[in-house]
């Protein structure tokens, strides 16, 4: 079993949809989460990061953390051809330093 | 804010051959990490170092790849001889610390031939 388990899609939906995009993990010592967007021939930039279980939100997205569950989500609201990549989940121990990523969810927003 | 610079941004070699890639991190970020990332999948980390100390480097395949990081700002990775299954683009990153969130440049794509 992956540390990581993510969703590869692709997933394709119409622009102004909600957009939602999960992940699970393994490891209870997991810490710290953060989203990536990774266009193509980019590399990831970092969208969200949390280390606490409940909602962070900032503009048209939001991070969800359930660590009783092992489960992170990320939503888009009002879905827009731009935010069209692909999406990674990342995460951390609090006491190591590596990241470990899932395998990314690629989307496609329709105009 | 000048991001993490990568270069050179294609590379095509066949196997057997070496190749070198070059990192100039974010002025002032003290880690600087190397990944590989096989298309489909994830970043994998192949080295992390603390200014010019390897802090991790356990899933570096050492019989064929090598990276130093010098007066602790650039950086190269080495590979040598390159395999097939060496096809992948690599990435660096950079963060002001260990425990910050990393900052990635756009990587150089290789393809072994």
């Amino acid at each position: 079993q992956k540390e990581v388990e993510q969703d590869p899609g692709p997933l394709s939906v119409p622009e102004g949809a909600i957009v939602s995009l999960n992940c699970t993990y393994s490891n209870s010592a997991f810490q710290y989460f953060m989203w990536y967007r990774q266009y193509s021939r980019k590399g990831p930039e970092l969208l969200m990061y949390t280390y606490s279980s409940g909602n962070k939100e900032d503009g048209r997205f939001t991070a969800q953390v359930d660590k009783s569950s092992k489960y992170i989500s990320l939503f888009i609201r009002d879905s827009q051809p731009s935010d069209s990549a692909t999406y990674l989940c990342a995460i951390r121990a609090g006491s190591a330093r590596q990241l470990t990523f899932g395998s990314g969810t690629q989307l496609t927003v329709l105009p | 804010e000048a991001g993490v610079a990568q270069s050179p941004r294609y590379k095509i070699i066949e196997k057997r051959q070496s190749v070198a890639f070059w990192c100039n991190p974010i002025s002032g970020h003290a880690t600087l990490y190397w990944y590989q990332q096989i298309l489909g999948q994830g970043p994998k980390l192949l080295i992390q170092f603390q200014n010019n100390g390897v802090v991790d480097d356990s899933q570096l395949p050492k019989d064929r790849f090598s990276a130093e990081r010098l007066k602790g700002v650039d950086s190269t990775l080495k590979i040598q001889p390159a395999k097939l299954e060496d096809s992948a683009v690599y990435l660096c990153a950079s963060s002001l610390t260990g425990d910050q969130p990393q900052h990635f440049g756009d990587g150089t794509r290789l393809s072994i031939l």
